[in-house]
């Protein structure tokens, strides 16, 4: 069985400060994990995914996540926050050779000028 | 290439009225899914395709219904509208076969008000 959860249903930061959403996993098998981001009224957009490659993990926008599997983590950081960083974030398992997605709660993230 | 698509955009029904919400693919994705997206809930899995001629039930299959005769169509049918299905729908598809990380590509998304 998969899941995930998302430690912070909101998160508010200055612009130009670091952001941090957290993510914890729960996965049968090696995970496949992703990180997208939904801004209002749209439609969703991958920012990142793992794929057993690097544990760290660059993404657009300059987002980037680390992948600790003794820990069950994916958090997602990004150095500088910047005004259109304002949205909802969704942490996304699926076990590896499972087209099934389970998603977090997601993650709302404000910022403040 | 318009990637996965969606129509209606937007749609108000009356509680007990059917409708289908039509996906389509241009990609030639194997597998394809529905998905509903409810506040502080995420994107529940209602129904998903393996390819052509293959469905089977998500999380949250009750009242929905799916069918896949062609491998760039996928339309969810609600057959008597309910309130609880008030919802953001939204479909997605991946390669599947040799895609490792089965990213999948989302559509735009349908708003369902159900009165």
């Amino acid at each position: 069985a998969q899941s995930v959860t998302q430690l912070d249903s909101h998160v508010s930061v200055s612009e130009g400060t670091p952001v941090l959403l957290r993510c914890n996993y729960s996965s049968s098998y090696s995970p496949s994990l992703f990180w997208y981001v939904q801004h209002p009224n749209k439609g969703l957009q991958l920012l990142l995914k793992y794929t057993s490659a690097a544990t760290l993990v660059k993404g657009i926008n300059g987002f980037e996540a680390e992948f600790k599997k003794s820990e069950t983590s994916f958090h997602l950081t990004k150095p500088s926050a910047h005004m259109s960083d304002a949205a909802e974030y969704f942490c996304v398992v699926s076990d590896r050779g499972n087209y099934k997605l389970s998603f977090g709660a997601g993650t709302t993230v404000t910022v403040r000028a | 290439n318009a990637g996965v698509t969606q129509t209606p955009k937007f749609q108000v029904l009356k509680t007990g009225q059917s409708m289908t919400l039509q996906c389509a693919q241009d990609m030639n994705h194997e597998y394809m899914s529905w998905y509903r997206q409810d506040p502080g809930m995420g994107l529940r899995l209602i129904h998903y395709s393996v390819g052509a001629g293959i469905t089977d039930q998500g999380e949250v299959p009750n009242g929905y219904n799916v069918s896949r005769s062609t491998t760039e169509d996928f339309p969810l049918r609600l057959l008597s509208a309910a309130p609880s299905q008030t919802s953001v729908y939204f479909c997605a598809s991946t390669r599947g076969s040799g895609s490792p990380t089965y990213e999948q590509y989302f559509g735009p998304g349908t708003r369902l008000t159900v009165t």
